[in-house]
C-alpha cells in the first residue's frame, strides 16, 4: 500500500530557532500534499495545501511566513517552522494521495511532535 | 459551517464486546468519508473509506456505515481486543482536493 514517511518523528529546539520537517511518499507520486496540526485531546486542522511546483495554499488563520512549505517534487514536500515559539509546540502530520481521486484515500505519516522551549 | 462530531469522547468496554462509534457531520453533500486509527503519539492509519454512493464498507472486524441524509456514519467492530484499544477518528472530505475535516475522535479502551 501507499507508504508516506514524515522525519523527524520528534524534534526539541529552542524558541528563535527554525525547525524543518520532512514528508515524503514512499511509493507513489503525490502531485498534493496536506499538512495537519493536532493540539492536544483535539482534531486534526488543515493548515495547508502543498502542491508540486507552486505555492501553498494556506487555510485561514495560518500565517504563511511562518509556515514555510516547499514542495519541490512530486514525492517530498518540506515544512519549515520559523522563529519557532512555545505556542507552536504540537503534533504535525502530513498527507498525501497517491491518485488525484477523492475515491482513493489519504494515507498519512507518523506525525512529527515539536517541543520549543 | 462544516463541521464533524463524534460520540462518545470515550469509551471503555470489557474484551470480546461488539461496539459502535459514532460519527456525525453537517452537509449531507460529501464525497467521501474516513475512518482511522490514532495509536497514542502516532500518525493515522486509514481503516476504512466510504464514497457518498457508498452505504458501507467492510474490512475483517470492521464494519462502516455511511447515510448521508442523516449525516451520519458508524463504525462498527466485532468482537472486540485488547489490541483495539487506539482512538479513532472520523473524517469527511467536502472538496475534491482532500481536505479532511476531522471529529475529535473516540478513545476506545477494551479491557482484557
Amino acid at each position: 500500500g501507499a507508504v508516506v514517511s514524515q522525519h523527524p518523528s520528534r524534534v526539541i529546539c529552542k524558541s528563535g530557532t527554525s525547525v524543518k520537517i520532512e514528508c515524503r511518499s514512499l511509493d507513489f507520486q503525490a502531485t498534493t500534499m496536506f499538512w495537519y496540526r493536532q493540539f492536544p485531546k483535539q482534531s486534526l486542522m488543515l493548515m495547508a495545501t502543498s502542491n508540486e511546483g507552486s505555492k501553498a495554499t494556506y487555510e485561514q488563520g495560518v500565517e504563511k511566513d511562518k509556515f514555510l512549505i516547499n514542495h519541490a517534487s512530486l514525492t517530498l514536500s518540506t515544512l519549515t517552522v520559523t522563529s519557532a515559539h512555545p505556542e507552536d509546540s504540537s503534533f504535525y502530520i502530513c498527507s498525501a494521495r497517491g491518485e488525484s481521486s477523492y475515491t482513493s484515500p489519504l494515507h498519512f505519516g507518523n506525525g512529527t511532535r515539536l517541543t520549543v522551549t | 459551517k462544516q463541521e464533524v462530531t463524534q460520540i462518545p469522547a470515550a469509551l471503555s468496554v470489557p474484551e470480546g464486546e461488539n461496539l459502535v462509534l459514532n460519527c456525525s457531520f453537517t452537509d449531507s453533500a460529501i464525497y467521501n468519508l474516513q475512518w482511522f486509527r490514532q495509536d497514542p503519539g502516532k500518525g493515522l492509519t486509514s481503516l476504512l473509506l466510504i464514497q457518498s454512493s457508498q452505504r458501507e464498507q467492510t474490512s475483517g472486524r470492521l464494519n462502516a456505515s455511511l447515510d448521508k441524509s442523516s449525516g451520519r456514519s458508524t463504525l462498527y467492530i466485532a468482537a472486540s481486543q485488547p489490541g483495539d484499544s487506539a482512538t479513532y477518528l472520523c473524517a469527511v472530505e467536502w472538496r475534491s482536493q482532500g481536505n479532511l475535516i476531522f471529529g475529535k475522535g473516540t478513545k476506545l479502551s477494551v479491557k482484557p
